[in-house]
């Protein structure tokens, strides 16, 4: 069964930094891209960026681009969204997702969500 | 690279039908053959309905159906029932390896 698990819940003053996680299991974690989605209270899905964890190519949306970090680490089958100076706007639910394999470039599968909370 | 358009909301009651229109350019929807459109109930993560513009996943009710024509993708649910009251997205490739969203539409089930 395939699975994105992500870590858990984070509290946050700004300036601070901060890096979440999303582990996939139950498939070829080195082969299929994943990419991260915000959703800022009340608001819908914004498109952040995405990895590919075989060899790290890394795409930004332009309004995100210089603002996060996507990364990932194939040996532990973990991808990871960071900030280095998070600001009070940052507060969202941040989702991973699985981009399919077929070719038809739809995210099939999405981790349960980071709730990420910038409050000073 | 601007969301792309869907309406704030739509409504209908059980058994009718409803469409959600979600409008690009010709830089994502209108020149995409990926346009996808995923389900969130309150609370909860989004889940895929529909890819590349009109395929259904396993488990998907076939009262689910999507469609495009030039800048702009629609979602057609038919047969409302009370689940299916949520939020829904599109979301098209907008090339390059990037993606962008519809705003979103809340669908409310009178």
């Amino acid at each position: 069964e395939v699975q994105l698990v992500q870590s858990g819940a984070e509290v946050k003053k700004p300036g601070e930094s901060l890096k979440i996680s999303c582990k996939g299991s139950g498939y070829s974690f080195t082969n299929y891209w994943i990419g991260w989605v915000r959703q800022m209270p009340g608001k819908g899905l914004e498109w952040m960026g995405i990895i590919y964890p075989g060899d790290s190519d890394t795409r930004y949306s332009p309004s995100f681009q210089g603002q996060v970090t996507i990364s990932a680490d194939k040996s532990i089958s973990t991808a990871y969204l960071q900030w280095s100076s998070l600001k009070a706007s940052d507060t969202a639910m941040y989702y991973c997702v699985r981009l399919s394999g077929d070719g038809y470039n739809s995210y099939d599968y999405w981790g349960q969500g980071t709730l990420v909370t910038v409050s000073s | 690279q601007s969301a792309l358009t869907q309406p704030r909301s739509v409504s209908g009651s059980p058994g009718q039908s409803v469409t959600i229109s979600c409008t690009g350019t010709s830089s994502d929807v209108g020149g995409s053959k990926y346009v996808s459109w995923y389900q969130q109930p309150p609370g909860k993560a989004p889940k895929l309905m529909i890819y590349a513009v009109s395929k259904r996943p396993s488990g998907v009710p076939d009262r689910f159906s999507g469609s495009k024509s030039g800048n702009t993708a629609s979602l057609t649910i038919s047969g409302l029932l009370a689940e299916d009251e949520a939020d829904y997205y599109c979301c098209s490739d907008a090339g390059s390896y990037t993606w962008v969203f519809g705003g979103g539409t809340k669908l409310t089930v009178l």
